[in-house]
């Protein structure tokens, strides 16, 4: 099965823009989580969606926005971006998101706000 | 509240072995997992406990006690590849099995 892709890789943008990532998960798999990681930091979750429905919501502002599509593709938006928001942004997806779920990680976006 | 403790940075020699620790507080415990993350790249998946006790996989064991809400990564014979960053994540049984993580345990291997 091929993994999780993530796109576009890499990104530059200007303060004051929006952008939208891409996430497709691995074949059958229907969750899909998002998060950010600054260096040297952990994970900080943004959101989870299963079967189109936002399942979990992290603390983040409401510049920061996901959906998910009817073939479990994700995408995340980021509005108004401010310097702060360069980072990683990692996808993750598991099957039903459940107890004993792995999660698969895609290889990222790196994001850089000037 | 829901949180994970796991030291920093941790250093150890080539060829020895080393503890990460990850201590944990959370409603609805279903599972700790662990996961490494090399510079630059995705995190993977490493192992999980459902139950206390040993799990096992090659190099790398981990540890698990309820009661203590406590666990532990275990790397053996360690080589300089293993240098990377290791997180502890918890399900969440009370927020939709959400993951919690720690904030990842850099391990630095020297020769």
């Amino acid at each position: 099965k091929a993994g999780v892709t993530q796109t576009p890789r890499y990104l530059i943008k200007t303060r004051g823009q929006q952008v939208t990532l891409s996430c497709s998960p691995i074949s059958g798999h229907r969750s899909v989580s998002w998060y950010q990681q600054t260096p040297g930091q952990g994970l900080q979750f943004l959101f989870e969606y299963f079967s189109e429905t936002q399942r979990n919501k992290g603390n983040f502002p409401g510049r920061f926005s996901g959906r998910q599509f009817s073939n479990s593709r994700s995408e995340m938006n980021v509005s108004t971006l401010e310097l702060g928001d360069s980072a990683l942004y990692l996808c993750a997806s598991s099957g039903e998101g459940g107890r004993q779920e792995t999660q698969y990680f895609g290889p990222g976006t790196r994001l850089l706000v000037l | 509240g829901q949180s994970l403790e796991q030291p920093s940075e941790v250093t150890a020699v080539e060829g020895a072995i080393v503890q990460i620790n990850c201590t944990y507080q959370t409603s609805g415990f279903y599972g700790l997992s662990w996961y490494q993350q090399h510079d630059g790249g995705a995190p993977t998946f490493l192992s999980y406990n459902g139950l206390d006790g040993l799990e096992e996989t090659g190099r790398f064991s981990s540890f698990l006690s309820r009661s203590d809400s406590y666990g532990y990564l275990l790397l053996q014979e360690l080589q300089m590849k293993d240098s990377a960053s290791y997180f502890c994540a918890v399900r969440d049984g009370d927020s939709n099995y959400q993951l919690i993580w720690g904030a990842g345990t850099k391990l630095i291997i020297k020769p």
